[in-house]
């Protein structure tokens, strides 16, 4: 069974960082490709950044671009995401998924990120 | 950017009704489209893929169709379950991929 557990998030003061993890299971993680979509309190869907199954290369939505890291560990099966400077627009609960057989056919269950003072 | 355009915002069916929901892209997306449905506190889960394929285990009632710039979702007789928030996806020309705003469908 596929499974995508996220952890890490919580509360962040503004300009300050915070790393997620999203630990996979059930499939061959180094062979795909890995994502992270966020979705802001009531709002919708907004894709945030992606990585090759090597990691060789990353892809990153303008507005997180020079302040995200997106990353892998192949032999841990992880993924991660290297948040700094972060904005209070940037509150949203973080998703990983993947893409099996499907655009994004399998999802985490989510990690909140709240970035206030 | 491709801009993706979701209609209704919101729609409330009665059981077993029929419901559509639209989403136009900017540029022709070569049926590059999927559509999800997103419940209360849980995750997005895919349901249509490249336009019209449905993904294992969506019951019937959902079908997609589409090309070029439009596409649609129709839920064939409107269940309880069906509540929720349906977003489309682009994955013609990426990054960035981009999501419709979202379509809440309510029982009336």
């Amino acid at each position: 069974e596929v499974q995508l557990v996220e952890s890490g998030g919580g509360l962040v003061q503004p300009g300050r960082s915070l790393k997620l993890s999203c630990a996979a299971s059930g499939f061959t993680f180094s062979n795909y490709g890995m994502h992270w979509i966020r979705q802001a309190p009531t709002k919708g869907l907004e894709w945030v950044a992606s990585i090759s199954p090597s990691g060789g290369s990353t892809y990153y939505r303008d507005s997180v671009k020079g302040r995200f890291t997106i990353s892998r560990d192949n032999a841990k099966s992880t993924l991660y995401l290297q948040m700094d400077s972060l904005r209070s627009e940037d509150t949203a609960t973080y998703y990983c998924a993947t893409v099996l057989g499907a655009p994004f056919d399998y999802w985490g269950q989510g990690v909140m990120v709240t970035v206030s003072s | 950017d491709i801009q993706m355009t979701q209609s209704p915002p919101s729609l409330s069916a009665s059981l077993g009704e029929t419901v559509s929901i639209e989403c136009r892209a900017s540029e022709d997306i070569y049926s590059n489209l999927a559509w999800y449905q997103q419940k209360s506190g849980k995750s997005p889960q895919l349901l249509i893929y490249y336009a019209s394929s449905l993904q294992d285990g969506v019951p019937s009632r959902f079908s997609g169709s589409g090309s070029g710039t439009q596409y649609s979702l129709k839920i064939s007789g409107m269940q309880p379950e069906d509540e929720g928030v349906y977003y489309c996806l682009q994955g013609s020309k990426y990054p960035p991929f981009t999501f419709g705003s979202g379509t809440k469908l309510e029982i009336k």
